[in-house]
């Protein structure tokens, strides 16, 4: 185990469901990613917050919508999503976030199939 | 932006055997350098780092070294094992926050 758990593992929804996934660290890092893992490509930085602050956002569509309540849970809201999102949706911590080499510690992801 | 290629995308090896996974990376200005194992149905998981002024570490049976000039980094198992069956990413860290770019990832399998 990590210290980082998301929920839930798995996640199957229609093009127009409302869903939000979970991730909650408790290592009492500052900062929380969350990453979009399709097959055959590299990781994709999605989001960034430090400080219950959000600090990146890479051109993410707006039907992804990020909520970072306290420093502890970060969670990922989403609404009508397309087939094409499809894929493992991992969060990561890390203490400081502001570190160029703060290492992060990830969840094991949700795999979301969209219908 | 950071671009980073991993090679080779598969590997196998046999049971005792050496084995090498390569990235390299676009901008010069990438200063650390983290390695993460994915076992299936699990997130990534760190397991050996390296900053930009070292040129090698070793922990055990991994070592990765770290070529700037060429922009190119390495991962090496020695002594492998069935339990090293994973996918191994590389990454490379520029920015602030902690944002990583990563490879596409190499899938070893080791073979009793």
């Amino acid at each position: 185990e990590t210290g980082v758990t998301q929920t839930p593992r798995h996640l199957v929804m229609g093009m127009t469901n409302k869903k939000s996934l979970k991730c909650e660290q408790h290592l009492g890092h500052n900062a929380m990613y969350w990453y979009k893992q399709s097959a055959k490509k590299p990781l994709e930085l999605m989001f960034v917050y430090s400080l219950e602050e959000r600090v990146e956002n890479n051109s993410v569509p707006s039907r992804f919508s990020p909520e970072c309540p306290n420093s502890s849970h970060l969670f990922l809201h989403l609404h009508t999503l397309q087939p094409e999102d499809s894929a493992l949706y991992l969060c990561a911590s890390s203490q400081d976030g502001g570190v160029i080499t703060d290492t992060q510690y990830f969840g094991p992801g949700t795999r979301l199939t969209v219908l | 932006g950071e671009n980073v290629e991993q090679h080779p995308s598969t590997l196998s090896v046999q049971e005792g055997d050496s084995a090498v996974i390569k990235c390299t990376y676009s901008d010069s200005a990438s200063n650390y350098f983290p390695w993460y194992k994915q076992e299936l149905g699990k997130g990534p998981q760190l397991i050996i780092d390296i900053r930009s002024n070292v040129g090698e570490k070793k922990d055990q049976r991994i070592a990765v070294t770290l070529n700037k000039t060429a922009k190119h980094f390495s991962l090496h198992i020695t002594e492998t094992q069935p339990e090293d069956s994973a996918v191994y990413f590389c990454a490379a860290s520029i920015r602030g926050y902690s944002t990583l770019t990563f490879g596409k990832g190499t899938m070893l399998l080791v073979s009793p």
